[in-house]
């Protein structure tokens, strides 16, 4: 299979403060992983493309010292949202390209993290 | 002119009908196409995957390629209310980067 884990699943915090989420690839190494942001009833937003070892790939519009992504290990990325918002709540999912062996770009998403700036 | 377009729906069909999904790209080149099942308040779930042209089967399922159109659709049969979701069509463009470009996705609603 290709699973991938995220954590949390949901989080709350205040205004000015900063939140990582975790995305891990549980039965397969991943040398890339991708962040979307959804808002309801919207469609997926991809906004950064994570590979194993070097700098993350933003997305245009996307700040790269506002969402900080860290990729230190081929089953684990990293998403911290600096100095949150309310605007910046919602809902954050990652995706990794599947193992070798299956078919290409496949990707398989995590269940997503739900976050509420308040 | 968008990546990857898809009818918004909502699309409803009584239970036991035949869904049918449609998916227009535009980058010609384009040579890997995927859908994606998303319930509400979930993460995308990958369901099918389609690399040549035709049709390609899979349950209840059926994934249709014309690259001369740049049209790929998905056919569920015996439809179930279950299969009420979002649906997404995914397109991997030509350039050799591993990105996906999604459409907005079709709301389909199986009427009990």
């Amino acid at each position: 299979g290709a699973v991938v884990s995220q954590h949390p699943s949901w989080v709350i915090c205040k205004s000015g403060t900063s939140v990582k989420i975790e995305c891990r690839s549980l039965d397969f190494q991943a040398t890339t992983m991708f962040w979307y942001r959804q808002f309801p009833k919207q469609s997926l937003m991809l906004m950064a493309t994570s590979n194993e070892g070097s700098k993350a790939t933003y997305e245009q519009g996307v700040e790269k010292d506002k969402f900080l992504i860290n990729h230190a290990s081929l089953t684990l990325s990293t998403l911290t949202v600096t100095s949150a918002h309310p605007e910046d709540s919602s809902f954050y999912i990652c995706s990794a390209i599947g193992p070798p062996g299956l078919s290409s770009y496949e990707q398989y998403f995590g269940p997503g993290t739900r976050l509420t700036v308040t | 002119q968008k990546e990857v377009e898809q009818n918004s729906g909502p699309l409803s069909v009584p239970e036991g009908a035949i869904a049918s999904l449609n998916c227009t790209y535009s980058d010609r080149g384009s040579q890997s196409f995927f859908w994606y099942r998303q319930y509400s308040g979930k993460s995308p779930e990958l369901i099918m995957s389609i690399y040549s042209n035709g049709d390609k089967e899979d349950g209840r399922f059926t994934a249709q390629l014309n690259k001369a159109s740049q049209y790929v659709s998905l056919l569920i049969r015996d439809s179930q209310p279950s299969d009420s979701a979002t649906y997404l069509c995914a397109v991997n463009p030509r350039t050799g980067a591993n990105n996906l470009f999604f459409g907005t996705g079709t709301r389909l609603t199986v009427i009990p």
